[in-house]
């Protein structure tokens, strides 16, 4: 079956620093990868996706590239902010017309950025 | 737009209670689905509506029930709750038109906080 593994958490960072967030997943076929953020209380949003090998999603100044040979995509940002404290989940969506979109998550990773 | 919404936002159960949770969504969405949150283990699906009308089991079905009579909403049920159900629930949306899922994701409501005592 599908499944995404996520770096261990939790992360703390100061301002400024450059983040990286680990993600490998298994899948059969092309997935589609996504990384989700959760603002505290709150429901998850779309930060970034990619569709096939070697695209590149950015957002907000966060990026990530597929690797299909290494089956990876980490999420990096160049400057942390204080904003950008949340959990962070790296998701996959297998290929094919019958998987109608269903999400594989990885188990989560809490970023927290001090002043 | 009010994208996806859930009701209720917290609710706290005795073993064996029973309760309804809503999700609706405003974007004429196809597809829905309810996840459950549990810490260190990220979201897991429960069920899920390709259509109105339509359910199918996910990961973690046991002990939950859903319909879709609305395309609008889907209703998920705890006929009988049980401490291992206390958990945090997302409903969320996709449409399958123009790449679907694959290209936009799903789009997520706020939550519901349940506890099972």
């Amino acid at each position: 079956g599908n499944s995404v593994t996520q770096m261990e958490g939790p992360v703390t960072l100061s301002e400024e620093a450059f983040l990286t967030i680990n993600c490998t997943y298994t899948a059969t076929g092309y997935p589609s990868l996504f990384w989700y953020v959760q603002y505290p209380g709150e429901g998850l949003q779309l930060l970034l996706k990619a569709t096939k090998a070697d695209d590149k999603g950015s957002n907000k100044g966060f990026e990530a590239t597929y690797r299909k040979e290494t089956t990876s995509f980490h999420l990096e940002k160049g400057s942390v902010q204080v904003s950008d404290s949340a959990v962070y989940f790296c998701a996959l969506s297998e290929a094919g017309g019958t998987s109608y979109g269903k999400l594989t998550f990885g188990q989560g990773t809490i970023l927290t950025v001090h002043p | 737009n009010a994208g996806v919404t859930q009701t209720p936002k917290f609710r706290v159960l005795k073993t064996g209670q029973s309760m309804t949770l809503l999700c609706a969504q405003d974007m004429n969405h196809e597809y829905m689905y309810w996840y459950r949150q549990d810490p260190g283990m990220g979201l897991r699906l429960i069920h899920y509506s390709v259509g109105e009308g339509t359910t199918a089991k996910g990961e973690v079905p046991d002990g939950y029930n859903v319909s879709r009579l609305k395309k609008q909403n889907f209703l998920l049920g705890l006929e009988s709750a049980a401490p291992s159900q206390t958990s945090v629930y997302f409903c969320a949306s996709s449409s399958r038109l123009a790449g679907g899922p694959r290209m936009y994701g799903q789009f997520f409501g706020p939550g519901t906080r349940l506890t099972v005592l």
